[in-house]
């Protein structure tokens, strides 16, 4: 069964550092993986996806994706955080066979001022 | 565009009672997915729709949850004698026809069973 894994239930970052958000994946075949991003009390927002092409991703409000196929990765980043970035980050590959997302446990993000 | 509706944006009711909740999928949007988010865990899929095919049903937890879509649009997920681990807030999805396979989220329906 396809799987993604969010190995940090919190990352703490302060505004103008670089962040990543970390996500590993297991699937059988090629991988169709998305970042979504969930602030307070609202539904997620789709930030960006990998389904084939350059390994880097680029989305929504600057936030860009590595999809690394050796380390099984798709870490998501951004250059310069935002205070605004604060929310819970969803990574998620797609099942082939039901067309479904599998959700990762999700990320909360903090960016202090 | 509009987004994905949802509603209520809130729901309380007391164990036992039957719940209604609706989604309005984007238009044209052909798929429409269901999914659970529980306080402290990820997202767990319920239900998938696609056009007139039958719907994917393996995420529903009991036979006191079904969901239906008429005329290949909105759709209502109804709860049966809930319970306390009913709980959660329940996100609709939809997904344009064709390879963008990416979803689009309503707001969700957050769900107390008192």
């Amino acid at each position: 069964a396809q799987s993604v894994a969010q190995p940090e239930d919190q990352v703490n970052v302060a505004e103008g550092n670089p962040l990543t958000v970390k996500c590993t994946y297991s699937v059988s075949g090629n991988p169709y993986l998305f970042w979504y991003v969930q602030y307070p009390n609202r539904g997620l927002q789709f930030l960006l996806k990998y389904i084939t092409g350059d390994n880097l991703v680029k989305g929504s409000y600057g936030f860009e994706a590595e999809f690394n196929k050796s380390q099984t990765s798709f870490h998501l980043k951004k250059p310069s955080a935002l205070v605004s970035d604060s929310a819970l980050y969803f990574c998620a590959v797609r099942d082939t066979g039901f067309q479904k997302l599998v959700f990762g446990t999700g990320t909360r993000l903090l960016v202090s001022p | 565009g509009a987004g994905v509706s949802q509603s209520p944006s809130n729901k309380v009711t007391e164990k036992g009672k039957d719940v209604e909740l609706r989604c309005d999928p984007i238009s044209g949007h052909t798929a429409l997915y269901w999914y659970r988010q529980s306080l402290g865990q990820g997202l767990e899929f319920l239900i998938y729709f696609q056009g007139n095919s039958a719907p994917d049903k393996s995420g529903l937890p009991s036979d006191r949850f079904s969901a239906e879509r008429t005329g290949g649009s909105v759709s209502t997920l109804t709860i049966q004698r809930t319970q306390q681990e009913d709980s959660a807030v329940y996100l609709c999805a939809s997904r344009a026809p064709g390879t963008s396979y990416e979803q689009y989220f309503g707001p969700g329906t957050r769900l107390t069973v008192t």
